[in-house]
């Protein structure tokens, strides 16, 4: 069974760094990307950047770029997701979505990311 | 602000059909594939259509989808309570670089 399991929720203040994790399990990690998806409270879908664990291809949506840090750990069947200094903006709910091209099948449960001071 | 464009919400009664469109350009939905995804609240997106007009394992067949030029479209018939979710699609853009686009969604009612 495909399963992507995501790190828990987070609770940091404004400047602090973070990183989370989806660790994937049930396929062969390494052969299909890892999309991340952020989602605003009260708002919809935002598509942040994608992995491919396999050779670490990584690629960005032009409003995330440069804000967060896309990387995969194939040996531990992780990917990863991170700040070096969050903002209150920063509050939302983090999924990742395996992605095998065209779309993305399995999700993650999604973590909360709650910053505030 | 998306770059795909879908109404915010519809509506209908139970049992009726539905369609919600999503509206593109070229660099997007006319030259790649659309998936759909439902999403209840606090739960997570489900993958509904893929490849335009696809359903996965599981997914009834009161679900599909279509696409023509750079718009692409999902219907529902038999609408039933239980799908009252919001739904969302996606693309692939290669306005600047290659990167992957979700609409705005749209909040389905069964009235």
């Amino acid at each position: 069974e495909v399963q992507l399991v995501q790190s828990g929720a987070e609770g940091k203040k404004p400047g602090e760094s973070l990183k989370i994790s989806c660790k994937g399990s049930g396929y062969s990690f390494s052969s299909y990307w890892i999309g991340w998806v952020r989602q605003m409270p009260g708002k919809g879908l935002e598509w942040m950047g994608i992995i491919f664990p396999g050779d670490s291809d990584t690629r960005y949506s032009p409003s995330f770029q440069g804000q967060v840090t896309i990387s995969a750990d194939k040996s531990i069947s992780t990917a990863y997701l991170q700040w070096s200094s969050l903002k209150a903006s920063d509050t939302a709910m983090y999924y990742c979505a395996r992605g095998p091209d065209d779309y993305f099948d399995y999700w993650g449960q999604g973590t909360r990311v709650t910053v505030s001071s | 602000q998306s770059v795909l464009t879908q109404p915010p919400s519809v509506s209908a009664a139970a049992g009726q059909k539905v369609t919600i469109s999503c509206s593109g350009s070229s660099s997007n939905i006319g030259n790649n594939y659309v998936s759909w995804y439902q999403q209840f609240p606090g739960t997570v997106p489900k993958l509904l259509i893929f490849d335009n007009n696809k359903r996965p394992s599981g997914i009834p067949d009161r679900f599909s989808g279509s696409k023509s030029g750079t718009s692409a479209t999902l219907g529902i018939t038999g609408l039933q309570t239980g799908d009252e979710a919001d739904y969302y699609c996606g693309t692939w853009d290669s306005s600047l670089s290659a990167y992957w686009v979700f609409g705005g969604g749209t909040k389905l009612t069964v009235l």
